[in-house]
């Protein structure tokens, strides 16, 4: 069986500092990877989506980054975060390539509160 | 554009008595429209989705119908229960692999 995990669970962090949030995908080989990102109360908003190792797409510009430095691990960082930031982040992964078609299994999410 | 549209944003219902969610979209090209089921602090998690090459599923109390003409799709959920209480979202593809999410429906059944 497939496992996603997301850490840290939450992370209460200061405007202007670093952030980093991570992702691993256990019990599939080359998994689709994504992170969604949601205000609380709100939609949920695709920021990125890998579909392998070393290549990661943006989707939307959040002064965010991310990567896939393994097939089973997925990373979203800043060097400077905004109040904006805000929110609730998912991992995401589905079996075959594009969301579109594909079932997303969501990570249990990193709340995040920028004060 | 790439827009979908989720009507109503929030919807109380009785238990025992049906809920309908509507959602449309812009893009012609969208053939795939999933619905996922988020209960407060949790993760989002599939519960229906429907292909372009059908008009209608039914998966429990849980059916989705499918007007590609109108560009429009629908929830409905028979025989509401407490535990079916939570935000619901309607998504349709769009470009690059990517879903078009709704803003989401906020379904109260009271007991």
């Amino acid at each position: 069986a497939q496992t996603i995990h997301q850490w840290p669970v939450a992370e209460i962090k200061a405007v202007g500092s670093p952030l980093s949030l991570g992702c691993t995908i256990k019990g599939k080989s080359s998994p689709n990877l994504y992170w969604y990102w949601q205000a609380t109360g709100g939609t949920l908003q695709q920021l990125f989506y890998s579909i392998t190792v070393g290549q990661v797409e943006s989707v939307v510009q959040l002064n965010l980054s991310a990567s896939r430095p393994k097939d089973d691990q997925f990373i979203l960082s800043t060097e400077k975060l905004l109040l904006s930031h805000s929110g609730f982040y998912l991992c995401a992964w589905s079996r075959d390539w594009g969301a579109s078609q594909n079932t997303l299994y969501f990570g249990a999410g990193t709340r995040l509160s920028v004060l | 554009g790439e827009q979908v549209e989720q009507l109503p944003s929030i919807l109380r219902v009785q238990e025992g008595s049906s809920a309908s969610i509507n959602c449309s979209y812009e893009d012609s090209a969208s053939n795939y429209f999933p619905w996922y089921k988020q209960e407060p602090g949790e993760n989002p998690k599939l519960i229906i989705d429907i292909r372009s090459n059908m008009e209608r599923k039914q998966i429990q109390e849980l059916i989705v119908l499918l007007d590609k003409k109108a560009k429009r799709f629908s929830l409905h959920i028979t025989d509401t229960q407490p535990g079916d209480s939570a935000m619901y979202f309607c998504a349709a593809n769009g470009d690059n692999s990517k879903l078009i999410w709704g803003l989401g429906t906020s379904l109260v059944v009271n007991p």
